[in-house]
């Protein structure tokens, strides 16, 4: 599958900062979605974004699916202990059926 | 709602040594998938199924790893023979169409570690 570039591979931040991470591509994306792993757990679903330029909300969390089709971020406001995690973006092209392709992870720690 | 199940959660084998994993979809869920995911890395599509009938495996090392929903509902991954570079958490999803904006829901996962 295509290789996604995740970054910042790790943060480590303070209760109450924001987070900022994204997501490259050499392929352009029909599908992009950021995921949340906790220890011991399977990913859960946090934002999906279908169309380019798009801007989605979750709560806290913002996502942007990138102009270009090629990239995507996802932003935590005023991040709190419980977004410990590893935060994942997936990204799904017309080349690849339905298979999802993975980045790499932000390990995400945040100290109260 | 019952979530994706998978069992078991942890197993530890030897080198050359077979194993097997279980996976329940969530009830009415039609497209089910098994992912593999190495330490530091994101879960990596091994096969995927719609009902019954395979859509890509592509990815799926076949000399050793099989995958069946015979029934359409649960499924079995296996390795036969397991390599130590099989160690890696194996992730069972699915979804309840074959659709591009699908959500996908992962169980747990069964931690395999190959000695």
């Amino acid at each position: 599958g295509q290789q996604l570039n995740q970054s910042p591979q790790s943060m480590f931040i303070q209760e109450g900062e924001d987070v900022s991470m994204n997501c490259t591509s050499s392929s352009i994306f029909n599908t992009w979605l950021w995921y949340k792993q906790d220890p011991g757990e399977g990913p859960v679903l946090l934002i999906a974004l279908y169309k380019a330029g798009e801007l989605t909300s979750n709560g806290r969390l913002t996502a942007q699916f990138g102009i270009t089709r090629k990239d995507s971020f996802l932003n935590i406001s005023a991040s709190i202990p419980s977004d410990v995690g590893i935060y994942f973006c997936a990204g799904r092209s017309s080349n690849s059926g339905y298979a999802l392709n993975f980045g790499k992870g932000t390990s995400l720690l945040v100290t109260p | 709602e019952a979530g994706v199940a998978q069992s078991p959660r942890y197993k530890i084998i030897e080198k050359r040594q077979s194993v097997a994993f279980w996976c329940n979809p969530i009830s009415g869920h039609a497209t089910l998938y098994w992912y593999q995911q190495i330490l530091g890395q994101g879960p990596k599509l091994l096969i995927q199924f719609q009902n019954n009938g395979v859509v890509d495996d592509s990815q799926l090392p076949k000399d050793r790893f099989s995958a069946e929903r015979l029934k359409g509902v649960d499924s079995t991954l296996k390795i036969q023979p397991a390599k130590l570079e099989d160690s890696a958490v194996y992730l069972c999803a699915s979804s309840a169409r074959l659709a591009g904006g699908d959500t996908q829901y992962f169980g747990p996962g069964t931690r395999l570690t190959v000695l």
